[in-house]
């Protein structure tokens, strides 16, 4: 069974600073992805970033990047120089191996983080 | 452009009453997918299907039925809406394979209201 926790319900950032999204996520798979996904009020997911577990380097893709850290279990969302549009709900999410050894690419889901981005 | 199509943003429903929510990708991917979202749980998965008239029970299928008679086309069925299933209910598909890479491509989502 996989499980990925969201501890920040809620973050508040200013304009143009940075910002780090907390997620960790526990598993017995030894090869497993990571995802960011965000949801702007809109509704629609918005797929953002991901790390694979055996990545020598951390994601990154524009001002998203992801600080993985394999041991602690832990794969942190940065934004950099926040802007107004970040504000949103952002996911966190991970897919491993099912029992049978194949995947139908199903996702595990954390609670998700809502950021707030401050003119 | 990729796009999943839901058939209804907005739902009002009374309690009894068999609901079907559809979703419709373009991508000709195999892989389809209905959660449910819920403050402070996140998004659960409920059913998903990774082939036509092929469906597997997600984390949460009770109450839930699910049909996938075409490929592009995925619907979620509630045989008796009863007010526990007041949710915003998010299809997604994806292509098949290995990679775990892959992402899943979302349609907008439908609020469904039962009273």
């Amino acid at each position: 069974a996989q499980k990925i926790t969201q501890t920040q319900p809620g973050m508040f950032v200013q304009e143009k600073e940075a910002v780090t999204l907390d997620c960790t996520y526990d598993t017995s798979d030894q090869s497993y992805g990571l995802f960011w996904y965000k949801q702007p009020s809109s509704g629609e997911m918005i797929f953002l970033i991901y790390q694979g577990s055996y990545d020598e380097q951390n994601a990154t893709e524009g001002r998203y990047s992801l600080n993985f850290q394999k041991a602690r279990k832990s794969a942190n969302l940065v934004i950099s120089a926040s802007q107004l549009g970040d504000s949103a709900m952002y996911f966190c999410a991970m897919r491993g191996l099912n029992a049978g050894g194949t995947s139908y690419g199903k996702l595990t889901f954390g609670q998700g983080t809502i950021l707030t981005v401050h003119p | 452009d990729v796009k999943v199509t839901q058939s209804s943003r907005y739902l009002v429903k009374r309690t009894g009453e068999k609901v079907f929510l559809e979703c419709v990708q373009d991508m000709d991917h195999e892989n389809m997918f209905w959660y449910r979202q819920d403050p402070g749980l996140g998004l659960r998965l409920i059913y998903f299907s990774y082939d036509v008239k092929m469906k597997e029970k997600g984390d949460i299928p009770e109450g839930y039925s699910v049909s996938r008679e075409k490929k592009e086309r995925f619907s979620l069925i509630l045989e008796s809406a009863s007010t526990n299933q007041t949710s915003m209910y998010l299809c997604a598909s994806q292509r098949q394979g290995a990679s775990r890479r892959k992402e899943q491509f979302f349609g907008p989502g439908t609020r469904l209201t039962v009273l």
